[in-house]
């Protein structure tokens, strides 16, 4: 069954403190693995596309990365304006409709 | 460009209610989706739309309907509201799905059935 997870549930941070959040997935024929910034009462905003284990992807301070199982969103330097909910999504090939799955995100505090 | 709206932003019906959930969206996309986000959930698909005029079921479609009359507009309809459809909804559009460039959301409308 496709799936996927994200860990931790939640995290708090000191700012400038860095982490990574995680992502792992099991799906048939990923086309491609997805980050979603959202904040509270908000739609989820597109942050990064990856495509192929081994890609990265940066936007300000964060930097996203691909293996076969997982992702990593690392965030560098965190500010409180940085406090959101990470959604990631994968989306799986080999049907009619290209599925997209999102995980349950993980929600950051960047503590001033 | 609005990008992706929706009305009404809140909403509590009683049981047994109908309803219609608005979604436009302006940047001429093909794509457009519908989404249930429960606490501690992740989305869930209930139904997606590749064009005017075509839908398909999505993951968790029991208790809803939509049509696509127009590029630009994917209502939702609630028939005979239940409690289990208490949830926050969002509205999605995309160019495609290949290569996929992400979805953009409109803010989501926030349901209660009572």
């Amino acid at each position: 069954e496709d799936q996927v997870t994200q860990s931790p549930e939640a995290l708090r941070l000191q700012e400038g403190e860095s982490s990574s959040l995680n992502c792992s997935y099991t799906v048939s024929g990923l086309r491609g693995l997805f980050w979603y910034r959202q904040d509270p009462g908000k739609g989820p905003e597109f942050l990064f596309t990856l495509y192929s284990a081994g890609e990265e992807k940066e936007k300000e301070r964060l930097k996203a990365t691909l293996t076969k199982k997982e992702s990593f969103l690392h965030i560098t330097a965190p500010k409180p304006e940085d406090s959101a909910t990470y959604l990631c999504a994968v989306q799986a090939g080999g049907t009619s409709y290209d599925k997209v799955i999102f995980g349950p995100g993980t929600s950051l505090s960047v503590i001033p | 460009n609005a990008g992706v709206t929706q009305t009404p932003k809140f909403r509590i019906l009683k049981i047994g209610q109908s309803m219609t959930l608005q979604c436009t969206q302006d940047m001429n996309h093909n794509y457009m989706y519908w989404y249930r986000q429960d606490p501690g959930m992740g989305l869930k698909l209930i139904y997606y739309s590749v064009g005017a005029g075509i839908t398909d079921k999505g993951e968790v479609p029991n208790g809803y309907n939509v049509s696509r009359s127009t590029t630009e507009d994917f209502p939702l309809r609630l028939e005979l509201a239940a409690p289990s459809q208490t949830s926050v909804y969002f509205c999605a559009s995309s160019t495609g799905t290949s290569p996929f460039r992400g979805q953009f959301f409109g803010p989501g409308t926030r349901l209660t059935v009572l």
